[in-house]
């Protein structure tokens, strides 16, 4: 069974511009969790999406936004980059939101922003 | 607001020697994990604990929880090199997938 998936792996931007970030679940999976890692501030919580709604969103600015569609893959959107914005972002999935469902990671899309 | 702890955070190793990784946190939670990071890669599950006095173990690595005391611990047996990486613990509730990561523990074994 095929993991999740994130596309692009890397990417370079320069600020000011926008970025946009793919990730298809684990086949079967309806929930997709966003998270930022960077050096300064670690692995921190963005949002989540079910069922193309977004349950829980994490403390970062309207910036960054995100969502899902009928066929649970999501996307996130980052607009008017800013250097600290540079980081790996990863996408997790799980069955669903409640229970024993676990979330398993992507590979990441490295951020550059220069 | 939910805050987790991990200690150390770095931590050298001889290569047979045992150690533990201790992971607080702050409020209660229904759900513990261990990750392992290697450089430039993503969060590899280890262990899921769910319940208090929850045991798991794979190989060298055995977790516990203690959610009384709100404590997780990764026990670390005869290290060996490939054991090398970040180690993350990480709490969440059901229903709510907002994952809190512990700042991880960077380890070394050294031959």
């Amino acid at each position: 069974k095929a993991g999740v998936t994130q596309t692009p792996r890397y990417l370079i931007k320069t600020r000011g511009q926008q970025v946009t970030l793919s990730c298809s679940p684990i086949s079967g999976h309806r929930s997709v969790s966003w998270y930022q890692q960077t050096p300064g501030q670690g692995l921190q919580f963005l949002f989540e999406y079910f069922s193309e709604t977004q349950r829980n969103k994490g403390n970062f600015p309207g910036r960054f936004s995100g969502r899902q569609f009928s066929n649970s893959r999501s996307e996130m959107n980052v607009s008017t980059l800013e250097l600290g914005d540079s980081a790996l972002y990863l996408c997790a999935s799980s069955l669903a939101p409640s229970g024993y469902n676990e979330q398993f990671f992507g590979p990441g899309t490295r951020l550059t922003v220069l | 607001e939910l805050k987790v702890e991990q200690n150390p955070l770095f931590l050298s190793m001889q290569e047979g020697k045992n150690y533990t990784i201790y992971c607080n946190y702050s409020t209660t939670s229904d759900r513990l994990y261990w990750y392992r990071q290697d450089p430039g890669k993503s969060l590899e599950s280890l262990f899921v604990l769910l319940s208090n006095g929850a045991v798991k173990q794979e190989g060298r690595l055995m977790a516990s929880l203690d959610t009384k005391a709100r404590l997780s611990t990764l026990h670390i047996t005869a290290a060996v090199h490939d054991l090398s990486a970040t180690y993350f613990c990480a709490v969440d509730k059901y229903n709510n997938n907002d994952m809190r990561f512990g700042a991880g523990t960077r380890l070394t074994v050294k031959p």
